[in-house]
């Protein structure tokens, strides 16, 4: 593996299932993103995790909810999913530093009937 | 909280300079990065302002003013492959809030 990989490319879902995205980084960056992406908003915090062990909420975190039980791995569930949720989500990760550069994963294009 | 403002869209032709503003309101402010993305593809670093001034880096350049709240990117000698969406981004408490995003085409 090399940089960030994301699991699954995409994915149609049921509205009311529940779906886990998978991301994996080898930089043994501290911390890690997940954002999703509509058009013309931009990319939105949903959580965010520091270190391993630790999470925290970012800008859209209702719906969602995240682990990091190691370094290397910060899936996101979506508990019971909802149309809204239909859109594209990118991992990140980085050092942790201020202004430091964040690397993305390709992202999963989920849909949601 | 951060919010950071761009343009949606910029057009230019081949071999011309785009420059694209980014202005921000922040309850704490460290500096301003800017992302590249190409449609379909994931959002890639290209800098970071902590500083006041202009930070050049090949062919892009950007720029901060901390008096002004204000950046910009400065895309020279564009070529068809500069086509991508461009977000300005302000880092806090370990986060990144990103602008909406400015679509730059390049026309030939």
């Amino acid at each position: 593996i090399a940089g960030i990989t994301q699991a699954p490319t995409s994915q149609i879902l049921a509205a009311g299932r529940r779906m886990t995205l998978r991301c994996t980084q080898d930089m043994r960056h501290n911390a890690m993103y997940w954002y999703r992406q509509d058009l013309g908003l931009g990319l939105r915090l949903i959580h965010y995790s520091n270190t391993a062990g630790t999470t925290g909420k970012g800008e859209v975190p209702d719906g969602y909810s995240v682990s990091r039980a190691n370094t290397d791995d910060f899936p996101l569930t979506l508990a019971s999913a909802v149309p809204s949720q239909t859109s594209v989500y990118f991992c990140a990760s980085s050092d942790g530093g201020l202004g430091g550069e964040q690397f993305f994963g390709p992202g999963t294009r989920l849909t949601v009937l | 909280g951060q919010s950071l403002e761009q343009p949606s869209e910029v057009t230019a032709v081949e071999g011309a300079i785009v420059q694209i503003n980014c202005t921000y309101q922040t309850s704490g402010f460290y500096g301003l990065s800017w992302y590249q993305q190409h449609d379909g593809g994931a959002p890639t670093f290209l800098s970071y302002n902590a500083l006041d001034g202009l930070e050049e880096t090949g062919r892009f350049s950007s720029f901060l003013s901390r008096s002004d709240s204000y950046g910009y990117l400065l895309l020279q000698e564009l070529q068809m492959k500069d086509s991508a969406s461009y977000f300005c981004a302000a880092p806090g408490d370990y986060k990144l809030s990103f602008g909406a995003g400015t679509t730059v085409t390049v026309r030939a």
